[in-house]
């Protein structure tokens, strides 16, 4: 059980295009799911907490209109992150919990190059 | 000063050791305490909870010292699969946010 699925794993794209990565639970419910990014040999940072059916709280430095989050139903929540510039590239990465307040559950990550 | 702070290491260890690293908190009203295991390029996965009385999982080991601070993972017995990254990863009292530590290299050689 406590299965996150993402997609896609990876995307490449070109300097102000938009890309939108799916975050799914697969066989449980949460009504929040988090969005984190980290680039190589750094540890995850949170960009965001997503809530169903409200907006999404983002961490300081975060830009919500670059990394727009929507969470349309308790098994999913999309992050797009609009012009993508070289410097977004990263791996991204959504966690969900079954049960709230307890430990999270990462999917496998979105590996975004930006040329 | 970071939230959760690990000694990067790596440890280079043989097979059938055993290796012991610590992750230290700064936040005195983090409640909840993990450690995750991360491979190269892949998504953090949930090795085990740390709780207060300090808890065994086979091979591993956790405690958690609340006075100091500190969380304490231990593998025995390590084998080649255990080499990976090791992430310390603690819950704040007020909300579901994981603070996570930049993590512990561990390579295990044959």
């Amino acid at each position: 059980g406590a299965v996150v699925s993402q997609h896609p794993s990876r995307v490449i794209c070109k300097s102000g295009t938009s890309v939108k990565i799916e975050c799914r639970s697969l066989d449980f419910q949460a009504t929040t799911m988090f969005w984190y990014r980290q680039f190589p040999k750094k540890s995850l940072m949170l960009m965001a907490t997503s809530n169903e059916g409200s907006k999404a709280t983002y961490e300081q430095g975060v830009e919500k209109d670059k990394f727009l989050i929507n969470h349309a139903s308790l098994t999913l929540s999309t992050l797009t992150v609009t012009s993508a510039h070289p410097e977004d590239s990263s791996f991204y990465i959504c966690s969900a919990s079954p049960h709230e307040g307890y430990e999270q559950y990462f999917g496998p990550g979105t590996r975004l190059t930006v040329t | 000063r970071k939230e959760v702070e690990q000694d990067p290491g790596p440890f280079n260890v043989p097979e059938g050791a055993t290796v012991a690293f610590n992750c230290t908190y700064s936040n005195s009203a983090s409640q909840s305490f993990f450690w995750y295991r991360q491979d190269c390029r892949k998504e953090p996965k949930l090795l085990m909870s740390v709780y207060s009385s300090g808890n065994e999982d086979g091979r591993f080991t956790a405690q958690l010292n609340r006075a100091s601070q500190y969380i304490s993972l231990l593998i025995r017995d390590s084998k080649l699969s255990d080499s990976a990254t090791y992430l310390c990863v603690v819950k704040g009292s007020n909300d579901y946010k994981l603070s996570f530590g930049a993590g512990t290299t561990v390579t295990v050689r044959a």
